[in-house]
């Protein structure tokens, strides 16, 4: 079964640190790993995507793929109070080719002001 | 502006009365998925589309028909709504099929009651 896990938080930083989210996955054959941010009703913001070992930075955002460890993180420097929404991990496994996003259930994170 | 769309945002309807939410998307991509989202279940594929007239079951099918006539439009049906089908709905596209190329992008969302 295939299986992405996300602690459910909430995760509390202050205002100009570092918020480091996780995530861990079941299915070694995975390949393709994506980090969303959903605000509360809204839909599923793409931030970051990682295909290959190691780290990715965009801007604020750094993802890293440990796919030895099955797990892939994410770290939002200089947190901002905008930054607060479920951050949610996805995984895809080209298995049968229909390429679905496997979500964990997201972690919520709130940046104190 | 790049974007997928859906129609309408918000639906409320009764048991039995057919519905359809119309997807669209305007980056041209060849793959359109369609999920649901639930509280305590997240997010989970009902169907998609890897291209004109390609399309297929994922996780969640049971109650629901899509057809890809056209590469924009990836409509999602109901012929026969019940309430166990309320739920928060999103469709998804993506570029290409090749390696690597799986970014996929959502919709607004629909949110659907059925009473």
């Amino acid at each position: 079964q295939k299986e992405v896990e996300q602690n459910s938080g909430p995760l509390s930083v202050p205002e100009g640190a570092i918020a480091s989210l996780n995530c861990t996955y079941s299915d070694r054959g995975s390949q393709s790993f994506f980090w969303y941010r959903q605000y509360s009703g809204k839909s599923p913001e793409l931030i970051m995507s990682i295909y290959s070992n190691g780290d990715k930075e965009d801007g604020r955002f750094t993802a890293q793929l440990n796919k030895a460890s099955q797990y892939v993180s994410l770290l939002i420097r200089d947190s901002q109070p905008s930054d607060s929404a479920t951050y949610l991990c996805a995984v895809i496994t080209p298995d049968t080719g229909r390429r679905a996003l496997t979500f964990g259930s997201g972690t919520r994170l709130q940046v104190q002001p | 502006e790049a974007q997928v769309t859906q129609n309408p945002r918000y639906l409320i309807t009764v048991t039995g009365k057919k519905l359809t939410v119309t997807c669209s998307q305007n980056m041209n991509h060849e793959y359109m998925s369609w999920y649901r989202q639930d509280p305590g279940l997240g997010l989970r594929q009902i169907y998609y589309s890897m291209n004109v007239e390609v399309t297929d079951k994922g996780d969640v099918p049971e109650g629901y028909k899509v057809s890809r006539k056209e590469k924009r439009n990836f409509p999602l049906i109901l012929e026969s709504p019940s309430p166990n089908q309320t739920s928060l709905y999103f469709c998804a596209s993506s570029l290409s099929r090749l390696a690597g190329d799986y970014e996929q992008y959502f919709g607004p969302g629909t949110r659907l009651t059925v009473t």
